[in-house]
């Protein structure tokens, strides 16, 4: 099968940088997301690394390694407003189209 | 577009009445999923349709559970009976096409507390 593992909370300071782990396990998969969740939310869409790299969506960036079978989410210039949930998901692709998600990082923000 | 609808927003029901959540996807869009949410287990896939069709069920807990999506636009998913452990949001979300990365688009949840 496959699963994906993400630290449970990270605390940062406003104005400051943090990075969200995610490893996984998987046969293979097209990619990886990230998603945001405030509490009382829905998920939604951060940003999708197809290749390994580093996409960037302004103060949002996505890195993907596939040989060390990792990935993280980066933002920088911390504001309140993200404090939330932050999850990883992949479509594996031995699985027709199955999206699972990781367990979730909760960071928290502090002025 | 009014994205995702789903309905009812909240609900409290009594152990062993059923329960009916029900799904509007976004217009185009091929894909469905039921994900299940609680603080335990986090975002749990249920199951999903292909063009209306169940793809995988895998995630479905037990034969309390059925899903049905009769046409492009409506899928229910339904507990009957329900249990104080069913309490959870459940979330219904579409895409157009998964496999390329394409953003999937989540409803804002049905809040489903059994007493």
């Amino acid at each position: 099968g496959q699963s994906l593992e993400q630290p449970s909370e990270v605390t940062a300071v406003e104005g400051a940088i943090v990075q969200i782990n995610c490893t996984y396990q998987t046969s293979g998969f097209y990619g990886l997301s990230w998603y945001q969740q405030h509490d009382g939310g829905a998920p939604t869409f951060l940003s999708y690394n197809a290749l390994d790299g580093l996409e960037e969506t302004g103060r949002f960036s996505s890195f993907l390694s596939r040989s060390d079978s990792y990935g993280y989410l980066l933002l920088q210039e911390l504001q309140m407003k993200d404090s939330a949930s932050y999850f990883c998901a992949l479509s594996s692709v031995s699985s027709a189209s199955k999206i699972i998600f990781g367990s979730g990082t909760r960071l928290s923000i502090r002025p | 577009d009014a994205g995702v609808i789903q309905s009812p927003r909240h609900e409290v029901t009594e152990m062993g009445q059923e329960v009916t959540l029900r799904c509007k996807p976004i217009s185009g869009h091929d894909y469905l999923f039921w994900y299940r949410q609680t603080m335990m287990r986090g975002l749990e896939l249920l199951i999903y349709f292909n063009n209306n069709v169940p793809i995988d069920d895998s995630g479905m807990p037990e034969d309390r559970f059925s899903a049905k999506m009769p046409n492009a636009s409506f899928s229910t998913l339904k507990i009957q009976p329900s249990e104080p452990r069913d309490s959870a949001v459940y979330f219904c979300a579409s895409t157009p096409r998964p496999r390329s990365g394409n953003t999937i688009y989540f409803g804002e949840g049905s809040w489903l507390t059994v007493v």
